[in-house]
């Protein structure tokens, strides 16, 4: 993922609305990623991850679709929520390692 | 099981110091992982420790270091700190290592004066 430094975009959302953040990954030998979602003051919360032989995977309100040909990572959050409101961070890795590379992150803001 | 716990949650230090972070993973997990978090640079890769072994390291200088405990607690240490140290560093932990789910501490929030 690249970077966006201090400025993180901002997605604002309406309660109850369908959230969806996109991320570009760097590495098109990347064949594991992972979402995450960070508040503030804690560390980051794993909410979904996907594996590159698949293009999609859903999970309780998420889903993650995969587009390995333009490198592409979206995150889909059904019904969003007060509580969804953080900052979310794609992260990939390659060739069975733990190193991950994390995106600059997209605020993500619910209005009640 | 309890999650993830770094010690300690906050610390200020000087220029020039040094400082240890500690870091407990989730019982079993043997893959400890730090990465560094900045506004400025967002989340970076440090090291990662599996089996008391540095498997990985990341685009970091040598003022940066860590060890691994038989018990898979971890540790690392910044050496001679720069103001550009300022930052939230987080462990992560996970089973193997290997690709899989990492869990992440709540971070230790580092400000060098």
């Amino acid at each position: 993922g690249e970077s966006v430094g201090l400025h993180l975009p901002t997605l604002s959302v309406q309660e109850g609305d369908n959230s969806i953040i996109n991320c570009a990954y760097s590495n098109s030998a990347s064949d594991y990623f992972i979402w995450y979602k960070q508040e503030s003051g804690k560390g980051p919360q794993f909410i979904i991850d996907i594996r590159s032989n698949m293009d999609k995977r859903q999970g309780q309100r998420v889903t993650v679709l995969l587009n390995k040909t333009v490198k592409h990572l979206s995150l889909q959050i059904a019904a969003t929520q007060p509580g969804d409101s953080a900052v979310y961070f794609c992260a990939e890795t390659y060739n069975a390692g733990n190193m991950l590379t994390f995106g600059g992150g997209t605020r993500l803001m619910v209005k009640p | 099981k309890a999650g993830v716990t770094q010690t300690p949650r906050y610390l200020i230090k000087t220029r020039g110091q040094q400082v240890t972070l500690s870091c407990s993973p989730i019982s079993g997990h043997r893959s400890v992982s730090w990465y560094q978090q900045t506004p400025g640079q967002g989340l970076q890769f440090l090291f990662e420790y599996f089996s008391e072994t540095q498997r990985n390291k990341g685009n970091f200088p040598g003022r940066f270091s860590g060890r691994q405990f038989s018990n898979s607690r971890s540790e690392m240490n910044v050496s001679t700190l720069e103001l550009g140290d300022s930052a939230l560093y987080l462990c992560a932990s996970s089973l193997m290592g290997l690709e899989e789910t990492q869990y992440f501490g709540p971070g230790t929030r580092l400000l060098v004066l």
